[in-house]
């Protein structure tokens, strides 16, 4: 069965340093999303992405966010300065369809850690 | 509006007992609602959805109930295992976006 997959599964990294963290979504999807969850809490939306443009975005998705689509498979989220508060775990989810009436498939997660 | 979530965030429960998980959500305009599992360590699992034009839809061993009058939507769990022990969210999506809004979680916990 398909599968969203992200690497790393885990990244320490020093307070305003930049991250990448990396998802391959599934082959034929063609709506991708980023959110997180801090430890404990719910899962927040971060970002949609179709069609090599941003769709939809949460406050939370400030400038210190940006994503890209940078080849047919990988589809990336980069902090550029990261804070404490960025500490989280980062998932990736992508569907077939944007119409929001179909199941959006999630990775395993990338824990952000942020010292 | 912002998203009520669910009252209990801990659910424990006997192994073969039915549960039942529910969550209340503020926006009527939302359309679409989804279950999902998180086991520790992983992302959000797909288990069930429903409609907003449905009010009951049946899965294997789970059932989600819409109530849309009180804005409520309930997870049944039968015979419930231990390898459902994981905390449950439900989602949804509001009329013409894509984007999910979670709710808080209930975390089942399924004793042998």
């Amino acid at each position: 069965e398909p599968e969203v997959t992200q690497t790393p599964s885990h990244q320490v990294t020093q307070m305003g340093q930049e991250v990448i963290l990396r998802c391959v979504p599934i082959s034929n999807h063609l709506y991708f999303y980023w959110y997180r969850q801090i430890l404990g809490q719910k899962v927040e939306f971060l970002v949609s992405f179709y069609n090599n443009e941003i769709s939809e975005k949460s406050e939370i998705f400030d400038d210190q966010f940006s994503v890209e689509r940078p080849d047919g498979s990988n589809f990336t989220l980069k902090i550029r300065s990261t804070k404490l508060e960025d500490s989280a775990m980062y998932f990736c989810a992508s569907t077939r369809t944007g119409n929001g009436l179909y199941e959006q498939y999630f990775g395993p997660g990338t824990r952000l850690t942020v010292t | 509006g912002e998203s009520v979530g669910l009252h209990l965030p801990t659910l424990s429960v006997q192994e073969g007992d039915n549960s039942i998980i529910n969550c209340a959500y503020s926006n009527s305009a939302s359309d679409y609602f989804i279950w999902y599992k998180q086991e520790s360590g992983k992302g959000p699992q797909f288990i069930i959805d429903i409609r907003s034009n449905m009010d009951k839809r049946q899965g294997q061993r789970v059932t989600v109930l819409l109530n849309k009058t009180v804005k409520h939507l309930s997870l049944q769990i039968a015979a419930t295992q231990p390898g459902d022990s994981a905390v449950y969210f439900c989602a949804w999506i509001h009329s013409g976006y894509s984007t999910l809004t979670f709710g808080k979680g209930t975390m089942l916990l399924v004793s042998p």
